[in-house]
């Protein structure tokens, strides 16, 4: 069964300050990958997703993603207050399982103004 | 943007009662999940469908069952509800479009079991 891991679990920033959030995994035969950010209260939304070895940026996040060491990130540019939230990531074998989604615990990210 | 309701939002069970959790997604989306969220644990799938008709089991399905009898509904059925039953569920939506895939999320139900 695919494993999920987040780190850290809980994090500090100033207003301005780069954040990067870790997520590791333990299928290699993962296809998609995705953060989800998730505020006190609300429901989870997809925030972005990447399918291939490499980085995409949106923004100012950025996602990086290396199949070889299991391990994908999200870089936050120019934090936020309003970025503070739970940071959910995800991964899936694709397609061929209806994109069923494995979720990490989460990293909740304060952002201190 | 893309809709997903619940129904309760809030629900106090009793132990041994039943207890239907409904979801309703008007994006016409093949797919649909229900989670549970609990501190500590994440996000964490119960059950899902590929379509109408259709039910699998997630990771953790035990003292659960699902029923999707249309595109838009997914019902999350407790049969003999327990307190450690008790979490915030999430149904969701989703399908591959465009090159890409995204999940979209119900409010959410929070149910206590006493």
């Amino acid at each position: 069964q695919q494993k999920v891991q987040q780190s850290p679990e809980s994090l500090i920033v100033p207003e301005g300050a780069m954040t990067s959030l870790n997520c590791t995994f333990s299928d290699s035969a993962s296809q998609y990958f995705a953060w989800y950010r998730q505020h006190s209260g609300k429901a989870p939304k997809a925030l972005m997703s990447i399918f291939s070895n490499g980085e995409k940026e949106e923004g100012r996040f950025t996602i990086h993603l290396n199949k070889a060491s299991l391990h994908f990130s999200l870089h936050i540019r120019d934090s936020q207050p309003s970025d503070s939230a739970l940071y959910l990531c995800a991964v899936s074998r694709g397609s061929n399982m209806g994109y069923k989604l494995t979720f990490g615990t989460g990293t909740s990210l304060l952002v201190d103004p | 943007e893309a809709a997903v309701t619940q129904s309760p939002r809030n629900k106090v069970a009793v132990t041994g009662g039943k207890v239907t959790l409904s979801c309703n997604q008007t994006n016409n989306h093949n797919n649909m999940y229900w989670y549970r969220q609990d501190t500590g644990h994440g996000l964490r799938l119960i059950h899902y469908s590929y379509g109408a008709g259709s039910t699998e089991k997630g990771d953790i399905p035990d003292g659960y069952k699902a029923s999707r009898p249309s595109q838009e509904n997914f019902s999350l059925i407790l049969e003999l509800a327990t307190p450690s039953q008790t979490s915030v569920y999430f149904c969701a939506s989703g399908d591959a479009r465009w090159g890409g895939y995204e999940q979209y999320f119900g409010p959410g139900t929070r149910l206590t079991v006493l």
